[in-house]
């Protein structure tokens, strides 16, 4: 059984470029949801995912969407990159869509550091 | 408005000794409290979870202390290890709700050995 995975594990943007992370979710599970994690803070819930359509969105703006592929695999991506942006991305895959909002398994994240 | 506040920001702790991590919440609708460890460099991993139907859950060394009355609740790690640093997330979410996963900000804990 294989974890989630997430790409890149690091990167660094310019302020006003364009960003894509990408999520490969755990064998058997059919939901994702991104986070973001801020240094020293709790994750924050962005979007989450499921048969391949949003299902829930946090306090963020537009300019974070995402994708969902048949496979179960995601895409975050942030236009227009802001300072504040910088923050460990993380990925969580689960099954069940909203009726079920446990058994998230996180991947690792991705740190992004916006300049 | 902060729905999940934990306490303390941090905590040192003994080998051997009790650590206690503390989470409060606004929501009532809230009816799944997981706690979550991360280490260094890795995401959260789920530890310990419980629902409102019950006052205590415990595995292992770990135990989750809900009181529902009082929108709260709290993990605790007996005979605490080094191995145990890291840092605690409490999370709070609603089966079937557009509330998804809503985290405390955290709680480092070091265990000196």
């Amino acid at each position: 059984e294989t974890g989630v995975t997430q790409s890149p594990t690091h990167l660094i943007k310019t302020r006003g470029q364009q960003v894509t992370l990408r999520c490969s979710s755990q064998s058997g599970h059919n939901t994702v949801s991104w986070y973001q994690q801020a240094l020293g803070q709790g994750p924050q819930f962005i979007f989450q995912y499921y048969r391949e359509e949003e299902n829930g969105r946090g306090n963020f703006p537009p300019r974070f969407s995402g994708l969902q592929f048949p496979n179960y695999s995601s895409e975050l991506n942030v236009n227009a990159l802001e300072l504040d942006d910088s923050a460990l991305y993380l990925c969580a895959s689960s099954w069940g869509g909203a009726r079920t909002n446990y058994g998230y398994t996180f991947g690792s994240g991705t740190r992004l550091t916006v300049v | 408005q902060q729905q999940v506040k934990q306490s303390p920001q941090s905590l040192i702790v003994q080998k051997g000794g009790i650590s206690i991590i503390n989470c409060a919440y606004e929501n009532t609708a809230f009816d799944y409290f997981p706690w979550y460890q991360q280490f260094p460099g890795k995401g959260p991993a789920l530890l310990i979870a419980i629902r409102p139907d019950v006052s205590e859950k415990k595995e292992g060394r770990f135990t989750i202390s809900f009181n529902k009355s009082a929108k709260q609740f709290s993990l605790h790690i007996m005979d605490s290890q080094p191995g145990d640093s890291a840092t605690y997330f409490c999370a709070a979410s609603i089966q079937g709700g557009s509330e998804k996963l809503v985290f405390g900000k955290g709680t480092k804990l070091t265990v000196n050995p």
